[in-house]
């Protein structure tokens, strides 16, 4: 099966400045799930739809982050204006059906805030 | 404060020996463990999990323990190949009221270094 798809892979931008992430999970996948990994630190969830709803965004910096699942499928992730404490590894992860189900994460996004 | 902790951030150890990565967490709800493995420049894949109402999951060279008394998990790796080298995160969740799964906390991680 292919596996859950991010783009883009590299990011660097401006603070203050605006970026988008993109996610497609792995077909049949209910949950999406979307994390932050600071440097040095495991990943830490920001934010967990289930199909289409938000299941958990109580850990999403909601001033600057948006994220949505539009019917249910892919997913943006996006922050609006950067900050340079939002340098990080980005990874969308999917599973069957919640934490039941083992997490697929894609290659991340590398965003660089400068 | 961290609920799972990897108190080792690298490991070392000789190809062909067991490696062994250890895992403590302060949750006493937590009731579900994975551990998953990350090379870099890719998403961490899941490697091996364990419920709470077990204190041994085998597959092939890995197995986890699970010490629920010393909220303390373990995972071995035997024997050790250098392919082995990467970041192991230990994660963890806890079951909710209403039958659901809560979402993974993770550790910080331990980079294991498998020489030939």
């Amino acid at each position: 099966e292919a596996g859950v798809a991010q783009s883009p892979r590299y990011k660097i931008i401006e603070k203050r400045q605006s970026v988008a992430f993109w996610c497609n999970p792995i077909s049949g996948h209910a949950t999406l799930y979307w994390y932050q990994q600071i440097l040095g630190q495991g990943p830490k969830l920001l934010i967990q739809f289930q199909n289409n709803g938000v299941v958990d965004d109580s850990q999403l910096p909601k001033d600057r982050f948006s994220a949505e699942r539009l019917k249910g499928v892919d997913s943006t992730l996006k922050i609006q204006p950067a900050k340079l404490e939002d340098s990080a590894v980005y990874l969308c992860a999917s599973s069957l059906w919640g934490s039941f189900s083992p997490l697929h994460f894609g290659n991340g996004t590398r965003l660089t805030v400068t | 404060d961290q609920q799972v902790k990897q108190n080792s951030p690298s490991l070392s150890v000789q190809e062909g020996r067991i490696s062994i990565l250890n895992c403590d967490y302060t949750n006493s709800m937590f009731d579900y463990f994975l551990w998953y493995k990350k090379y870099p420049a890719e998403g961490p894949t899941f490697l091996i999990s364990i419920s709470s109402i077990k204190d041994k999951n085998e597959d092939g060279r890995f197995t986890v323990f699970l010490n629920k008394s010393a909220k303390h998990l373990s995972l071995h790796i035997v024997p050790s190949q250098p392919g082995d080298s990467a970041v192991y995160f230990c994660a963890a969740s806890a079951h909710l009221s209403g039958g659901s799964q809560g979402n993974l906390i993770f550790g910080k991680g331990t980079k294991l270094s498998v020489k030939p």
